[in-house]
């Protein structure tokens, strides 16, 4: 199983750019990377897939090198109310589904 | 999005007795579904994968009959924590996946056991 690594917290002021990367040394060919959201108290939600590259959606961005070895998920103006823990997953080598929570990010958005 | 519902959203009972859980996938059928459970301050921990009309898979170190999951149709799962004990206290998330391009998964809200 891909293991991940994030930083344990961030802190950020309203209205910036937050880029939070996750490690992933270990991604097998076949591995998407995921990342959900979490409110305290809440189920995750989904925020972002990718393979390779960068993606877009219309929350936030997904850099992903060309040796898939991490991924940065990028949030741009954050506001209070992305104050959240972020976590990144890896595909499962059994299932093909991203399961493994690792440690997550907690970010910390302050006015 | 898709949406899971779970219930209840938070129970309190006594040591020794059994409680139910249900995972509901409200406007999809969902053949798979996960469940979780969080400590406080911790990440998520795949407990088992339920499987629509079929035994569920235990992660190593979950005690399938302390944990009884049941997939009886294709939009509910129930997981029923029997003989309920102080240390079961947690929050216990299931989700759901329903198949698109992502195979995200689909969070319930999650029910917050507290066992006296």
């Amino acid at each position: 199983l891909a293991k991940t690594t994030q930083p344990i917290s961030m802190d950020s002021y309203e209205g910036q750019e937050v880029n939070i990367t996750c490690s992933h040394n270990n991604i097998a060919t076949n591995d998407y990377i995921t990342w959900y959201q979490q409110f305290p108290s809440q189920g995750p939600r989904f925020i972002i897939q990718g393979y390779k590259t960068k993606v877009t959606n219309e929350v936030a961005s997904l850099f992903i090198p060309a040796d898939r070895k991490s991924s940065t998920l990028s949030l741009p103006r954050v506001s209070l109310s992305d104050t959240a823990v972020y976590y990144c997953l890896v595909g499962d080598d059994n299932s093909g589904y991203a399961l493994n929570f690792g440690k997550g990010t907690s970010l910390l958005v302050t006015p | 999005g898709a949406v899971v519902s779970q219930h209840p959203s938070r129970v309190i009972c006594k040591s020794g007795t059994s409680v139910k859980i249900e995972c509901r996938s409200l406007d999809f059928q969902a053949t798979t579904m996960f469940w979780y459970r969080q400590f406080p301050k911790k990440s998520l921990m795949l407990m088992a994968t339920s499987n629509e009309g079929s035994k569920a898979t235990y992660e190593q170190g979950v005690e399938k009959d302390k944990f009884l999951i049941n997939h009886a149709s294709l939009t509910l799962s129930t997981l029923t924590v029997t003989s309920a004990h102080p240390e079961d206290s947690s929050f216990y998330i299931c989700s759901a996946i329903l198949g698109g391009p992502y195979n995200e998964q689909f969070f319930g809200p999650g029910t917050r056991l507290t066992v006296l």
